[in-house]
C-alpha cells in the first residue's frame, strides 16, 4: 500500500533559526494537506498544494509541493515560540477512495527561547 | 459559530462496556469522519461518512461502528472496548465532496482510557 513518511519525527530549534521537515510519498499524489495542532489540541488545517512544483507562502511558512508530486516540504523561518506543535501532511489515497486521507506520523516540533 | 462538537472530552471505562463518543456539525458539511491518534502513528481513519446513510470503513475499523442518521451527527460506537483502544479520538467534517479536496474541521478530542 501507499507509504508516507515523514521527517523528521523530532526537531528541536533554536528561537529565531529556520528548518525544514519533508514529506515523502511512495506514490505520485494528486494533492497534499498540511496541518498543524498544538500540544494538547486538534489538528487545524494550514494549507493545500495542487500543481506539481507549486510553492505557497504564509508569513513565515513556505509549502512546496515536488516537481514529481511524490514529496513536500514545509520550511519555518526565523521559528517563534508559538511554532511549537506537531505538523502533518496529509494525502489521498492511491486508488481512488475519495472518503480516505492518511496522514503522516508528523514532526514533533520544540522551540527553546 | 462554526464547529465540530464532541462529547466526552474525557472518558475512563472497563473493558467490555459499551459507549458512544458523539459528534455534531453544524456547518452543513457531507462528509465526516473518525481518527484514532497514538504517539509515533499520526491520525489513523476509523471511518468515514461521505453523506446520511453512507458510512464506510477507514484503515482501522475493527471494534467500531458508526451511524449517519442525520447531516449533522456521526457517533462512535464502541461495543466492547478493549485496552487495546486507549487512544486519543478525533471527528472531523468538511464541505466536500470526499476527503481531500477540501480542509478538514477537528473537534477538540475525546481521550479515552479502558482499564
Amino acid at each position: 500500500g501507499q507509504q508516507v513518511m515523514q521527517i523528521p519525527q523530532y526537531q528541536h530549534v533554536q528561537e529565531g533559526e529556520d528548518f525544514t521537515t519533508y514529506c515523502n510519498s511512495s506514490t505520485t499524489l494528486s494533492n497534499i494537506q498540511w496541518y498543524k495542532q498544538r500540544p494538547g489540541g486538534h489538528p487545524v488545517f494550514l494549507i493545500q498544494l495542487v500543481k506539481s512544483g507549486e510553492v505557497k507562502k504564509q508569513k513565515r511558512l513556505t509549502f512546496q509541493f515536488g516537481e514529481a508530486k511524490k514529496n513536500s516540504s514545509l520550511h519555518i523561518t526565523a521559528t517563534q515560540t508559538t511554532d511549537v506543535g506537531t505538523y502533518f501532511c496529509a494525502v489521498p489515497p492511491a486508488t481512488d477512495s475519495w472518503g480516505k486521507l492518511q496522514f503522516g506520523a508528523g514532526t514533533q516540533v520544540v522551540v527553546t527561547p | 459559530e462554526a464547529q465540530v462538537t464532541q462529547n466526552p472530552r474525557y472518558l475512563i471505562t472497563v473493558t467490555g462496556k459499551k459507549l458512544t463518543v458523539t459528534c455534531s456539525q453544524n456547518m452543513n458539511h457531507e462528509y465526516m469522519s473518525w481518527y484514532r491518534q497514538d504517539p509515533g502513528l499520526g491520525l489513523r481513519q476509523i471511518y468515514y461518512s461521505m453523506n446520511v446513510e453512507v458510512t464506510d470503513k477507514g484503515d482501522v475499523p475493527e471494534g467500531y461502528k458508526v451511524s449517519r442518521k442525520e447531516k449533522r451527527n456521526f457517533p462512535l460506537i464502541l461495543e466492547s472496548p478493549s485496552p487495546n483502544q486507549t487512544s486519543l479520538y478525533f471527528c472531523a467534517s468538511s464541505p466536500g465532496p470526499g476527503a481531500y479536496n477540501s480542509p478538514l474541521h477537528f473537534g477538540n478530542g475525546t481521550r479515552l482510557t479502558v482499564t
